[in-house]
């Protein structure tokens, strides 16, 4: 398989679960993002890795926590969501961290649901 | 800080018909530019960027944009849509040199109508 992959595709989950969205790149890109895509709104950067480390961190809420384990692959773990959360989650690959100059790689997104 | 505008939310235009997305920014330093696409159900892809060099760029289906730098624009045309260009198109900027952030749009969709 190539590319950019995200797992589930949907996810719809109460505010009290803990949940977890995976990214799995095979370009043998060394660094991943998590984008939060909402309606009418820019696409907001969570995260950055790089060769495995966090290299930036939008201020984002704690109950949302990144995890690289290693540079292929990209966790995003959901803990007491609330329903504005609710919102499209892209995962992001580039060659590096300067990946401004080649373009991003994005995974098809997983769309997730608070209730 | 940069920041990107994309004005129009949604274009309708009539299958072979021409079609502009507009797209400003605004940035203290040298950009990068980029266009990406975003087809129903799936992730972004990039469609075209300005690093340097000719003001103009193409994409391999047709699209091209022009960097003005002196109304801070980059919009993104076609002479002739097809119903397969439907989608949602994000304009993109970010600082030129070592890392930096990219910053998206809030996106345009363009709707072809046969």
């Amino acid at each position: 398989e190539t590319g950019v992959t995200q797992t589930p595709r949907h996810l719809v989950m109460g505010m009290t679960n803990k949940k977890s969205l995976k990214c799995e790149q095979h370009l043998g890109h060394n660094a991943m993002y998590w984008y939060k895509q909402s309606a009418k709104k820019p696409l907001e950067l969570m995260f950055v890795y790089s060769l495995e480390e966090r290299v930036e961190n939008n201020s984002v809420p704690s109950r949302f926590s990144p995890e690289c384990p290693n540079s292929s692959h990209l966790f995003l773990h959901l803990h007491t969501l609330q329903p504005e959360d609710s919102a499209l989650y892209l995962c992001a690959s580039s060659q590096e961290v300067t990946g401004q100059l080649y373009g991003y790689t994005f995974g098809s997104g997983t769309r997730l649901t608070v209730v | 800080a940069q920041s990107v505008t994309q004005l129009d939310s949604q274009v309708p235009v009539f299958e072979e018909a021409p079609v502009e997305l507009r797209c400003n920014y605004s940035s203290s330093v040298s950009v990068y530019l980029f266009w990406y696409v975003q087809y129903p159900n799936q992730g972004l892809q990039l469609l075209l960027k300005y690093l340097s060099g000719s003001t103009l760029v193409e994409s391999i289906n047709g699209f091209e944009a022009e960097f003005n730098k002196s109304q801070t624009s980059f919009h993104l045309r076609k002479p002739s849509v097809h119903i397969s260009d439907t989608a949602e198109y994000f304009c993109a900027v970010s600082g030129s040199g070592g890392y930096q952030k990219v910053t998206f749009g809030t996106g345009t969709k363009l709707q072809v109508i046969p």
